[in-house]
């Protein structure tokens, strides 16, 4: 079955780097996708990874990917308390039409 | 500008009510989508939409419709409403015929409260 999973909350403080975890159990998965859902608003994409590539780096983002043992992590750089927001890890399926959403992690940034 | 937008933000209304929530998009893309995100912030998606097919996700009440009256809006139509159905909707588009390749986009979400 289709299955993503994430810690629910993460707090760090500001100028720490933040590092959000997600397991995934479908290996069909070709895509994976970090998004930030700050509050009262929508999900706004961060960055994606191809399940071929072991990391990838965005200015202060940095994904890494184990598809061995199917994890992805979302490192952020000197946290920010703009970066307060729910991420969501989300898997794209090879044969659906489906996003699979992970719970979401609540970071919360503390001055 | 706004790539993908939804009318209305907040919705209260009462069970047994009909009512209906609005997205378009002005990003030229061919696939739209419905998720619901429930008081958990757990998404699921409900459908997803292009010129040529309607992939519904099976769990979906069919008290639940999208509704398109062309590429650029997916309304979703909801009848009979029920207090299980207070939740955040959201719209999302992607380009292509929503393959697993195809980065999504969301809107900012509709709260619907029902009483």
């Amino acid at each position: 079955g289709e299955d993503v999973e994430q810690s629910l909350f993460l707090s760090v403080r500001e100028g720490d780097s933040s590092v959000i975890n997600c397991t995934y159990t479908d290996s069909s998965s070709t895509y994976l996708y970090w998004y930030k859902q700050e509050p009262g608003a929508g999900l706004q994409l961060l960055t994606y990874i191809f399940s071929n590539m072991d990391m990838k780096q965005d200015q202060r983002l940095t994904v890494l990917l184990n598809k061995k043992d199917k994890h992805l992590s979302l490192r952020i750089a000197d946290t920010q308390t703009g970066d307060s927001a729910i991420y969501f890890c989300a898997e794209a399926l090879l044969y659906g039409q489906n996003f699979v959403f992970g719970p979401g992690t609540r970071l919360s940034v503390l001055p | 500008d706004t790539a993908v937008s939804q009318t209305p933000k907040y919705l209260v209304t009462q069970m047994g009510n009909d009512k209906s929530i609005k997205c378009e998009q002005n990003l030229g893309h061919d696939t739209m989508y419905w998720y619901k995100q429930d008081s958990k912030k757990f998404l699921k998606i409900m459908f997803s939409y292009n010129n040529k097919e309607l992939i519904i996700n099976e769990t979906v009440p069919n008290r639940f419709s999208p509704k398109s009256p062309d590429k650029a809006h997916l309304n979703l139509h909801i009848n009979s409403l029920e207090l299980g159905d207070s939740a955040v909707y959201f719209c999302a588009s992607s380009f292509g015929s929503g393959a697993h390749t195809d980065t999504q986009y969301f809107g900012p979400g509709t709260r619907l409260t029902v009483l």
